[in-house]
């Protein structure tokens, strides 16, 4: 079974700096896809960024990208010019490729960043 | 737009009673799940399904049942409330295409609180 590890339970940055959120995950599977959710205080989950593991080129959009390396099993996100409005919480999720027809996703337990002005 | 509802954000229900929790979607998603949330734990599937009437148990099944009559409507049943279910009930839903990212949509979410 795949697992997804997210070690820190909190962050926090000084608007407009640059942050990292750690994940990593364990699989056996060759093919699979990579998410970043986020879910600010509201509660509405929305989905950030993605990459899929055939894919070397990291995933970017716009101030959100990933530092993926498939051999380390690693799949960090990069939040840039860090905004009052990024303070949330970050989860990050594997979906085999393999169960193309449920598209489960395995979930890591979330990180919450917090954003000082 | 694409929209995922849930019936309630805030349900009080007491122990042992049945509860429904329903879950709407507008975009035609062949795929929907329902997850609690709890902090310290993340997302915990409970249960999803694939098509109408088809039904999968996840991680954590035990005190829930579904129920998926029509394709946008998905439906957690807690047959016999416990305070243990006290917890943030999230549905999603996403389409079934092979080699996509079929990414999944998110409801609103349920707090349920069984006292």
């Amino acid at each position: 079974a795949q697992t997804v590890t997210q070690s820190q339970p909190e962050m926090s940055v000084q608007e407009a700096e640059t942050v990292t959120l750690s994940c990593t995950y364990d699989t056996s599977e060759s093919d699979y896809y990579l998410f970043w959710y986020k879910q600010p205080p509201s509660r509405q989950m929305i989905l950030v960024i993605r990459q899929e593991a055939y894919k070397q080129q990291n995933a970017t959009e716009n101030r959100f990208s990933v530092n993926f390396q498939k051999a380390a099993k690693s799949f960090s996100l990069k939040i840039s010019d860090s905004q009052l409005g990024d303070a949330a919480m970050y989860f990050c999720a594997y979906r085999s490729d393999r169960t193309g027809a449920n598209s489960k996703l395995t979930f890591g337990k979330g990180i919450t960043l917090s954003v000082r002005p | 737009d694409v929209k995922v509802t849930q019936s309630s954000r805030y349900l009080v229900k007491r122990t042992g009673e049945k509860v429904f929790l329903e879950c709407v979607q507008d975009m035609d998603h062949e795929n929907m799940f329902w997850y609690r949330q709890d902090p310290g734990l993340g997302l915990r599937l409970i249960y999803f399904s694939y098509d109408v009437k088809m039904k999968e148990k996840g991680d954590i099944p035990e005190g829930y049942s579904v129920s998926r009559e029509k394709k946008e409507r998905f439906s957690l049943i807690l047959e016999s409330a416990s305070t243990n279910q006290t917890s943030m009930y999230l549905c999603a839903s996403s389409l079934v295409t092979r080699y996509s990212y079929n990414e999944q949509f998110f409801g609103p979410g349920t707090r349920l609180t069984v006292l």
